[in-house]
């Protein structure tokens, strides 16, 4: 069965370094997706990409954050100067249509 | 704008016990509900779906049923395993501008004793 794979499952990095969460979307999806996952706390949207660009972004989602789909396959995630409120689990999500979401397992970031 | 509102957390109950976890929900025009699944140290898994009034979404022994009319989608279970243990969370996606975005309720963790 196809996935969504993310790399790297861990990232610990320092306050101000930039990081980039890799995503393999499924082949033939159209829309993809970042979430993130502050310890305990619910689920939030970031980002939705679709026809190559940015189709809605929410609040969190400022300056620092950008997301590119480089080469057809891979979808990232890049904060530019990480803060510590930064920290926490990234989920990259795909679909081909409306609503039919694969997830793929997360990073775990941490920024000390 | 749309949210998800589900039951506090956390839930403790006994192998084979009946478990309701509630959710209901505001959204403007007719959204799609789910509940997803995290099980420890995993990603987000489709539990179940409904994408209209009265569905009925059901996997793994796990129900719920779209209600408009008391804008709920409540999951339900007759009878609970240890293996149940998870974090559920209800969400939904709204056809209307929003680009298809899950909205998140902040999830209920559920622990089975056996």
């Amino acid at each position: 069965e196809p996935e969504v794979t993310q790399t790297p499952s861990h990232q610990v990095t320092q306050m101000g370094q930039e990081v980039i969460l890799r995503c393999v979307p499924i082949s033939n999806h159209l829309y993809f997706y970042w979430y993130r996952q502050i310890l305990g706390q619910k689920v939030e949207f970031l980002v939705s990409f679709y026809n190559n660009e940015i189709s809605e972004k929410s609040e969190i989602f400022d300056d620092q954050f950008s997301v590119e789909r480089p080469d057809g396959s891979n979808f990232t995630l890049k904060i530019r100067s990480t803060k510590l409120e930064d920290s926490a689990m990234y989920f990259c999500a795909s679909s081909f249509t409306a609503g039919d979401y694969f997830f793929g397992p997360g990073t775990r970031l941490t920024v000390l | 704008g749309d949210s998800v509102t589900q039951m506090e957390g956390p839930v403790t109950l006994s192998e084979e016990a009946f478990l309701t976890i509630n959710c209901t929900y505001t959204a403007t025009g007719y959204p799609s509900l789910f509940w997803y699944v995290q099980y420890p140290g995993e990603g987000l898994q489709l539990l179940l779906k409904a994408t209209k009034a009265d569905d009925k979404g059901s996997n793994k022994g796990f129900e719920a049923t779209y209600r408009k009319e008391t804008t709920s989608f409540h999951l339900e279970k007759g009878s609970v395993q240890v293996s149940d243990s998870a974090v559920y969370f209800c969400a939904l996606t709204n056809s209307g501008g929003s680009n298809y975005k899950l909205t998140f309720g902040k999830g209920t963790l559920l622990t089975v004793n056996p």
